[in-house]
């Protein structure tokens, strides 16, 4: 079955610096990498995804890239504020089955 | 639109008891799933449910059992809770045959003693 890894488990940055974190996919027929952000005692959201037929999806600060080849997706912030203090799961699943399997998560502290 | 709900919010068990975790959502998604979070161990895939009528294992269904009672409803069991299923649970919902979100209900907190 599937199995996702994610690095760094945790990440501190200043205010306005950018945060990457990486994630990496067993199943090469995965072809749906989500990402969620959970906000403490509150239950994940989704913040961005991507498909496999997208190498690169941006949505204002966040960006998400795909390699398909190497198995790994990656997301990017720029430009962090401490609203972006949280957790952030990845994830990755197949459109012909109905679930997908999440990372252990990266907690991410932005220091004002 | 309430999303999706789940009852109850906090519940403590002696080891060996049974309870049911319910989860309703009024999005008519035809897909559901049960996760149960730990620290470190980001959410791990219980149970879910492709659609009604049809449930299916996950990452770690060993000690739980699951219901699809209809379209909007999905419980999960524990027959003899155990100590180690101490963790929060959450139910999520999701539109199937395009991967569209998942969207989580408020979770459960579980203590079991």
């Amino acid at each position: 079955g599937e199995n996702v890894e994610q690095h760094p488990s945790t990440l501190s940055v200043q205010e306005g610096d950018s945060a990457v974190i990486k994630c990496t996919y067993s199943d090469s027929a995965s072809n749906y990498f989500p990402w969620y952000k959970q906000e403490l005692g509150k239950r994940p959201q989704l913040i961005i995804d991507i498909r496999s037929n997208v190498g690169e999806k941006k949505d204002q600060r966040i960006a998400v890239t795909l390699n398909k080849t190497a198995k790994h997706f990656s997301l990017h912030i720029t430009e962090t504020q401490p609203e972006d203090s949280a957790v952030y799961f990845c994830a990755a699943g197949k459109t012909s089955y109905d679930k997908v399997i999440f990372g252990p998560g990266t907690s991410l502290s932005v220091i004002p | 639109n309430a999303g999706v709900t789940q009852t109850p919010k906090f519940q403590v068990l002696k080891t060996g008891q049974s309870m049911t975790l319910q989860c309703a959502q009024d999005m008519n998604h035809n897909s559901m799933y049960w996760y149960r979070q730990d620290p470190g161990m980001g959410l791990r895939l219980i149970y879910y449910s492709a659609s009604e009528g049809t449930t299916d294992k996950g990452e770690v269904p060993n000690g739980y059992n699951v219901s699809r009672l209809n379209k909007r409803e999905f419980s999960l069991r524990l027959e003899s809770a155990a100590p180690s299923q101490t963790s929060v649970y959450f139910c999520a919902s999701a539109e199937s045959g395009r991967q569209e979100t998942q969207y989580f209900g408020p979770g459960t907190r579980l203590l079991v003693l």
